[in-house]
């Protein structure tokens, strides 16, 4: 089986500059999640999609943050215009029913620098 | 307020040691405990999962306990490993599958 794919790994951007990731989860999984990991800390979500409905976005910036799952399979995220403290690695997840519980399977991450 | 809090935020262990991690919960109403690996530049993958009605959990080297009462859970790495240098990170699942996450323990094993 397929990991949750992520795309670009790495960005370097410069502050003001606008900047979009890509994320494939797994086949199948229906619950779609962004993430944003800042060093030293536990990741923080972003924003879930139940196929292509949004869930849960309250923690995301919506001023300058956006994401989108068109057909219910990819999603991006974007950022514009962005902020020094942007710099992060932000994590895409998926998860399936396991009967008890949803277990989320995490993608490898796109680490932003913005300087 | 949901919060998950770990200890020590830090460690260094010889190579054959055996170390435990702690984490303590303050998440309510509770759903599930979760232990996740993240190496360094990848995502977290997860150890174990529990539920409210299990105590213990292993995973290979790795054994998580839980004791819903106080609220807490450890993580055992037997006969540490260099490939167990890593972040290791308690997870709380709250009613709702919504994760609050712990902040990690970043472990480093020296030969």
């Amino acid at each position: 089986e397929a990991g949750v794919a992520q795309s670009p790994r790495y960005k370097i951007i410069e502050k003001r500059q606008s900047v979009a990731f890509w994320c494939n989860p797994i086949s199948g999984h229906a619950t779609l999640y962004w993430y944003q990991q800042i060093l030293g800390q536990g990741p923080k979500l972003l924003i879930q999609f139940q196929n292509n409905g949004v869930v849960d976005d309250s923690q995301l910036p919506k001023d300058r943050f956006s994401a989108e799952r068109l057909k219910g399979v990819d999603s991006t995220l974007k950022i514009q215009p962005a902020k020094l403290e942007d710099s992060a690695v932000y994590l895409c997840a998926s998860d399936k029913w396991g009967g008890t519980y949803n277990e989320q399977f995490f993608g490898p991450g796109t680490r932003l620098t913005v300087l | 307020k949901n919060q998950v809090e770990q200890s020590p935020q830090s460690l260094i262990i010889l190579e054959g040691k055996n170390c435990t991690l702690q984490c303590n919960y303050t998440v309510s109403p509770f759903s599930n405990l979760r232990w996740y690996k993240q190496d360094t530049g990848r995502g977290p993958v997860s150890l174990t999962i529990m539920t409210f009605s299990e105590n213990t959990k292993s995973n290979g080297r790795y054994t998580a306990t839980l004791d819903a009462d106080t609220k807490q859970s450890s993580l055992h790495i037997t006969a540490s490993q260099l490939s167990d240098s890593a972040s290791y990170i308690c997870v709380v699942s709250a009613d709702t599958d919504k994760l609050i996450f712990g902040t990690g323990t970043r472990l480093q094993v020296f030969p």
